[in-house]
């Protein structure tokens, strides 16, 4: 019943140490996006794919990268994560970008770097 | 910049009574707002998406309404229960259909 499944769901790593975080969706939505969402604050976009089209936004850290092989799956990959890295990364999907295009989100990765 | 504001950040209620959470966004030029739920440690769920040339929106309980020449969004829920306590976040979409998020405000339903 899923959409969009998120791996781990919780993940913990030592400072400086690379991490990757999995997202897949069954919706064959063309648009996947990775947010970070620290402690009591709103997500923050990191970069989003419109199909194999990467699009990174203007302050993502060099640190984040990603990679989608295929349509179903995304990854978050942080290279080497410090301690202000802890936070939610919450992955979505949408059909297409536009005026009714709602967001589909996964129920997110709780990464904390030690 | 786009800055999007909720208030207040947190809420209690009791359980039955109607309440009005707050939005505020800074530039007007948007495409549309939407209202999520975020429940502890988990993603995101929408619950309405108004349209810029929209004025209103109604799901169940629900309804928000928009403003978007005074910068304002509000979501009211009827007859609050205990299964509604989650965060709720506004968020709108700029000309490039990016969405920009409120820190949200926690609603606690008392029993």
């Amino acid at each position: 019943d899923a959409m969009v499944i998120q791996n781990p769901r919780y993940q913990v790593t030592q400072f400086g140490k690379p991490v990757t975080l999995s997202c897949s969706q069954t919706l064959n939505h063309n648009v996947m996006y990775w947010y970070q969402q620290k402690s009591s604050q709103a997500p923050k976009l990191l970069f989003h794919y419109y199909d194999k089209d990467f699009n990174n936004e203007a302050d993502t850290p060099d640190n984040f990268q990603s990679r989608r092989p295929n349509t179903s799956f995304c990854f978050l990959d942080i290279r080497s994560p410090g301690l202000g890295d802890t936070a939610m990364y919450l992955c979505a999907t949408s059909r297409e970008i536009g005026l009714q295009e709602t967001q589909y989100f996964g129920p997110g990765t709780r990464l904390l770097v030690l | 910049k786009q800055e999007v504001t909720q208030i207040p950040a947190a809420l209690s209620v009791p359980e039955g009574e109607n309440l009005v959470l707050n939005c505020s966004f800074t530039d007007s030029a948007i495409y549309n707002l939407q209202w999520f739920r975020q429940d502890p440690g988990k993603g995101l769920t929408s619950l309405l998406l108004i349209q810029s040339s929209q004025r209103e929106q109604t799901s169940g309980r629900l309804n928000a309404s928009l403003d978007k020449s005074s910068g304002r969004s509000t979501l009211y829920i009827a007859a609050s229960q205990p299964g509604d306590s989650a965060t709720y976040l506004c968020a709108v979409a700029d000309s490039s259909y990016k969405l920009i998020f409120g820190s949200g405000t926690r609603l606690l339903v008392r029993p």
